[in-house]
């Protein structure tokens, strides 16, 4: 069975930083792209960002290219996501997700909040 | 970018009943770029149907979508009472670039 476990949310002050962590089971990770969605308290899905199985490529939101960075560690089955320069506006439960066939996020974990707030 | 509208926003049913969602794309998309997610109250989002109409492993046949070019459907036939949640669009673009309708949230009436 897919389990997906993020981790790392929390109150963090604008113009701060925070990792998530994204700890992955029940299948062969290395073998998927992975990717994160957000959604602010009460809103609609976002789509943040996707690395492909080997981590080689990656890609962003236009809105949030340069400020997060998103990685993985095949060895530990983790994904990661980096955010630096936080604004109100980025507070949202934050999701990863396993990508099934490209077009869909196939599987998913059951979040982390991070509020962005003095 | 393609903007997907969903619509009714919210859509008041009752159990037994058949549910009709639409998504409109703003622009002609390929149909297996077309997506559908529920999401209980409290829970993550559940992968339904890709390709606009290919069921995902585990979601029951009450369950199907259809269309193409810039109009899709999801059709709930004989609503349970855990089918009301909101509903998601997606689409997968080039780029890449993933979009997601605002959704339609379907409650009992």
């Amino acid at each position: 069975e897919v389990q997906l476990v993020e981790s790392g949310g929390g109150l963090v002050q604008p113009g701060g930083s925070r990792r998530l962590s994204c700890a992955a089971s029940g299948f062969t990770f290395s073998s998927f792209a992975m990717s994160w969605v957000r959604q602010a308290p009460g809103k609609g899905l976002e789509w943040v960002s996707i690395i492909t199985g080997s981590g080689g490529r990656t890609y962003y939101a236009d809105s949030l290219r340069g400020r997060f960075t998103i990685s993985r560690d095949n060895s530990k089955s983790t994904l990661y996501l980096q955010m630096n320069s936080l604004r109100a506006e980025d507070t949202a439960k934050y999701y990863c997700a396993k990508v099934g066939v490209i077009t869909s996020f196939a599987s998913w974990g059951q979040g982390t909040m991070v509020t962005v707030s003095s | 970018e393609v903007v997907l509208t969903q619509s009714p926003g919210t859509l008041s049913l009752s159990p037994g009943e058949r549910a009709t969602l639409s998504c409109r794309a703003s622009q002609s998309i390929i149909t297996n770029s077309l997506v559908w997610y529920q999401q209980r109250p409290g829970q993550a989002p559940r992968l339904l149907i890709h390709g606009a109409s290919s069921r995902a492993t585990g979601i029951p046949d009450r369950f199907s979508g259809s269309g193409s070019g810039t109009d899709f459907t999801l059709t709930i036939t004989r609503l349970e009472p855990e089918d009301f949640a909101v509903y998601y669009c997606q689409h997968y673009g080039s780029s890449p670039m993933y979009t997601f309708g605002q959704g339609t949230r379907l409650e009992i009436k």
